[in-house]
């Protein structure tokens, strides 16, 4: 099972909007809708973001959202804070019954 | 409050053998399936295997299949990872996990453990 492509890294002004991409195949992303992502502040354990491809869990800024478009997945973070700086980790159920993650994305707020 | 809590990592020559454990708490166990996540140093998440609520079926990443176990105890509320035939590749930072929704196997992970260090090095 090949990971997801994710970009190696993305940067946005604090206020501004940013959009990363996670890109599977049909046998995951454009087959289920379970994607899922994760953020994950440098020597911590990755927190739950976005669920069901676009549904917050209780406490997540509403400034997260999540889409899908075939067999590419999206998180677009709006209005960028300094806090939103951190690695971010998609991952999608497979046809496999197995879960699969993209290579991570570090969001630099400059 | 859920918490899930790792041990068992450490320092392994390649080939040796290592068994993770996971205490958790403040949900009931046995109606979650359970995940191990691993990330070796300065790269991305890798999920490894999970494990149904009832601790019959259980889930390998072909990576890890036929050298990793993974199992649970209903009585001890504990998760575990058996890793056999170690290489030098398995180096990395083990989560333990909880899935999110009390049905299905695989999927959302909605509760992570603080991670244990394995590092298989001669």
């Amino acid at each position: 099972q090949s990971a997801l492509t994710q970009p190696a890294s993305v940067s946005g002004s604090p206020g501004q909007s940013i959009t990363i991409s996670c890109t599977g195949t049909s046998n995951d992303v454009g087959g289920y809708n379970y994607v899922s992502w994760y953020q994950q502040h440098p020597g911590k354990a990755p927190k739950l973001i976005i669920y069901d491809v676009n549904n917050r869990p209780s406490g997540v800024s509403t400034r997260f959202s999540g889409s899908k478009s075939g067999n590419t997945a999206s998180l677009t973070i709006s209005g960028l804070q300094a806090e939103d700086e951190a690695n971010y980790h998609c991952t999608s159920y497979t046809v496999s019954s197995t879960q699969v993650f993209g290579g991570g994305t570090k969001l630099t707020v400059l | 409050e859920v918490q899930l809590l790792e041990s068992g990592g450490g320092l392994v020559q390649p080939g040796g053998s290592m068994r993770l454990s996971c205490a958790a708490s403040g949900f009931t166990f046995s109606n979650y399936a359970m995940s191990w996540v691993r990330q070796a140093p300065g790269k991305g998440l890798e999920w490894v295997s999970a494990i149904s609520g009832s601790g019959e079926t259980t889930y390998y990443a072909d990576s890890v299949k036929g050298r990793f176990t993974i199992s649970r105890d209903k009585s001890k509320n504990t998760l575990y990872l058996q890793m056999n035939s170690l290489r030098a590749e398995d180096t990395a930072v083990y989560y333990c996990t909880k899935k999110r929704e009390d049905y299905g196997d695989v999927g959302t992970f909605d509760c992570w453990g603080q991670g244990t260090l394995v590092t298989v090095s001669s």
